[in-house]
């Protein structure tokens, strides 16, 4: 049973334009929640993360948005550059749990078209 | 420069014949776990360590063994390892569980 999707796999967008990538969840214990970006040959790397006493939070051009009612999070890139073309996970934690881990979902790769 | 090496980056073995691929930090974290990522399936915890001598089983732990003996250092053995568990290795970090972690650059198994 799959707690974290993302249900795209993979997403182009031309540079300059929003880049919109979701996540599901089925866990209604999860109450952190993380993006993290991949390059191939690389390890992932934190990206941006939001706690569920929020519904937004914002670095940059990097937005997550979560909308807890209907179990889902977004992360929007503006405006989006080829050097964000790479693996994107979401990946979920809940903090009162017995096992302290990281549930990832699937990621999609966004490429990003000059 | 606060990093997480893993050694090797590269395998390729046989069946049966045991490894052990280490993993060491450099930022004091209590926090270190063990991934495998296969197409198709993301990322799917091994075992995982919330600190000295404290180990325990993730989502995927068959085949696989752990020890925790320093802080810094969290090394995952195949006792035997088997063709399925070719994979692409992650080790990773953080100074809390459910904090950010900070992930190795990954060593890609291939056990024939």
């Amino acid at each position: 049973d799959q707690q974290v999707k993302q249900n795209s796999p993979s997403l182009s967008v031309q540079e300059g334009r929003i880049s919109i990538l979701n996540c599901d969840y089925t866990n209604s214990m999860f109450d952190y929640f993380l993006w993290y970006k991949k390059y191939p040959a690389e390890g992932p790397t934190f990206l941006i993360s939001i706690s569920s006493i929020k519904d937004k939070n914002e670095d940059g051009r990097f937005t997550v948005f979560l909308n807890k009612s209907a179990k889902h999070l977004s992360l929007h890139i503006v405006p989006s550059q080829p050097g964000d073309s790479a693996v994107y996970f979401c990946a979920a934690s809940s903090s009162g749990g017995s096992n302290y881990k990281l549930t990832f979902g699937k990621g999609t790769l966004l490429t990003v078209n000059p | 420069e606060a990093q997480v090496t893993q050694n090797p980056r590269y395998l390729i073995t046989v069946t049966g014949k045991k490894l052990t691929v280490t993993c060491s930090q450099n930022m004091n974290h209590e926090y270190m776990s063990w991934y495998r990522q296969d197409p198709g399936l993301g990322l799917r915890q091994i075992y995982y360590s919330m600190n000295v001598e404290v180990t325990d089983k993730g989502d995927v732990p068959e085949g696989y063994k752990v020890s925790r003996k320093e802080k810094r250092n969290f090394p995952l053995i195949l006792e035997s390892p088997s063709p399925n568990q070719t994979s692409l290795y992650f080790c990773a970090s953080s100074s809390a569980a459910y904090n950010e972690q900070f992930f190795g650059p990954g060593t890609r198994l291939t056990v024939l």
